[in-house]
């Protein structure tokens, strides 16, 4: 299996233009989660999928962000609009029930 | 709720010498807790996870770990240390169950001298 595949792998923007990140899960795990990663705030969970449906997305800082897994094999994190503070790597990973997250390799975001 | 704290921010070591990555956990029940590593510029990948049985458990890469439930511990060892291994070492810990969500500690940063 490929592993988790996420694009793009960097992404530099203007202020106020929507972003989308892509995520295609390893085949067969139906856990699917967003995190975002900062010098500031580390590592933080944005939104938690299982079996194409979210159950937790607590951690979605506001409005201007959002998810969907249509199906089992893809899913997008949007931000709309996109700011200054919304720079990071986000990272999808995905779980099969052992326990154990796989991680893609992130798609790191500049908001000029 | 959950909650892991690793209290080093930055650990430096020499090559060969030993090391020890400190985590401690916050947990009602017994966790499931893991360990992972992030080189620059790549995603998260597990060292090694504790879910039962032997408290010592073996990884990847020479690493061990050890779960201490007295002291709500899981710290991170191994005996010589290469350069390859610095990197960003994140504990974690989880919840049996069908929500499982994992909880990160804020990692800690393994610097290697030669």
């Amino acid at each position: 299996d490929a592993g988790v595949i996420q694009s793009p792998r960097h992404e530099v923007t203007e202020m106020g233009q929507e972003v989308t990140l892509r995520c295609k899960p390893i085949s067969g795990h139906n856990s699917l989660f967003w995190y975002r990663q900062t010098m500031m705030r580390g590592l933080e969970l944005l939104i938690y999928f299982n079996n194409n449906v979210p159950i937790d997305d607590s951690g979605m800082p506001e409005d201007r962000f959002s998810a969907k897994m249509p199906n089992a094999s893809f899913s997008t994190l949007k931000i709309q609009p996109s700011e200054p503070r919304d720079s990071a790597v986000y990272f999808c990973a995905t779980a099969g029930g052992t326990g154990e997250l796989f991680f893609g390799e992130g798609s790191r975001l500049t908001v000029l | 709720a959950q909650s892991v704290t690793q209290p080093d921010i930055h650990i430096t070591v020499s090559e060969g010498a030993s090391l020890e990555l400190r985590c401690n956990y916050s947990y009602g029940a017994t966790p499931y807790l893991f360990w992972y590593v992030q080189s620059p510029g790549q995603g998260l990948q597990l060292l090694l996870k504790y879910f039962s049985g032997d408290t010592l458990v073996q990884g990847i890469k020479g690493f061990e770990a050890e779960f201490k439930r007295s002291q709500s511990s899981f710290n991170l060892r191994k005996p010589s240390v290469h350069w390859s291994d610095a990197a960003e070492y994140f504990c974690a810990v989880g919840a049996e169950g069908g929500s499982y969500i994992p909880t990160f500690g804020r990692g800690t940063s393994l610097i290697v001298h030669p």
